[in-house]
């Protein structure tokens, strides 16, 4: 059974500082992982994908991926209120479905 | 474009009776996904389908649960007769592509059986 594993938090961070977001996976086989977010009563929204080992940026965000130690990082940088959200770590499973974390919650205070 | 549209938003209903989720995915997506997300626990996924075919329904959790996407259009998800454990948030999403991930969610349908 494969699972991705999140810290649920939650997670506080004051305006302008780092958020670091973690998430391990057990398949090692795993070559794709995808950051959603979602804000309260809202439907999840992809932010970041990572294929490669290494760093991956996109504006404030960053995704981290080290195969070898079956973790993926989403960094945000210059933390704002508007980052509030709940992020969600995910990976391809069988067939065609995708595989969640539980996610963890962000709260940026101002 | 417009979204991915689910309705109703909120459904409240009697252990027994019968409630029929509804979801229309981004025009020209032939790829429809539905997810769950049960109170404290991950999203779920429960079946896919590409056009109007059922492309993978590993997920679904039992024969109580009927989803149908006739014509290649819009899709529903039947429960009936709903339990309690049924209760949570439904997603449905949709791509364009079969092998995109990055899907597009809508914004859900909160069952809750009482």
């Amino acid at each position: 059974q494969k699972e991705v594993e999140q810290n649920s938090g939650p997670l506080s961070v004051p305006e302008g500082a780092i958020a670091s977001l973690n998430c391990t996976y057990s398949d090692r086989g795993s070559q794709s992982f995808f950051w959603y977010r979602q804000y309260s009563g809202k439907s999840p929204e992809l932010i970041m994908f990572i294929y490669s080992n290494g760093d991956k940026e996109d504006g404030r965000f960053t995704a981290q991926l080290n195969k070898a130690s079956q973790y993926v990082s989403l960094l945000i940088r210059d933390s704002q209120p508007s980052d509030s959200a709940t992020y969600l770590c995910a990976a391809p499973g069988a067939g065609t479905a995708l595989i969640f974390g539980k996610g963890t919650t962000l709260s940026v205070s101002s | 474009e417009a979204g991915v549209t689910q309705f109703p938003s909120h459904s409240v209903i009697e252990k027994g009776q019968t409630v029929t989720l509804r979801c229309d995915p981004i025009s020209g997506h032939d790829n429809l996904y539905w997810y769950r997300r049960v109170m404290g626990k991950e999203i779920k996924f429960l079946l896919h389908f590409v056009k109007e075919s059922k492309q993978d329904e590993s997920g679904m959790p039992n024969n109580r649960f009927l989803a149908e996407r006739t014509g290649g259009t819009y899709s529903t998800l039947k429960v009936q007769p709903a339990e309690l454990e049924d209760s949570g948030v439904y997603f449905c999403a949709s791509s364009r592509d079969i092998a995109n991930y990055g899907y597009t969610f809508g914004s859900g349908t909160r069952l809750t059986v009482v």
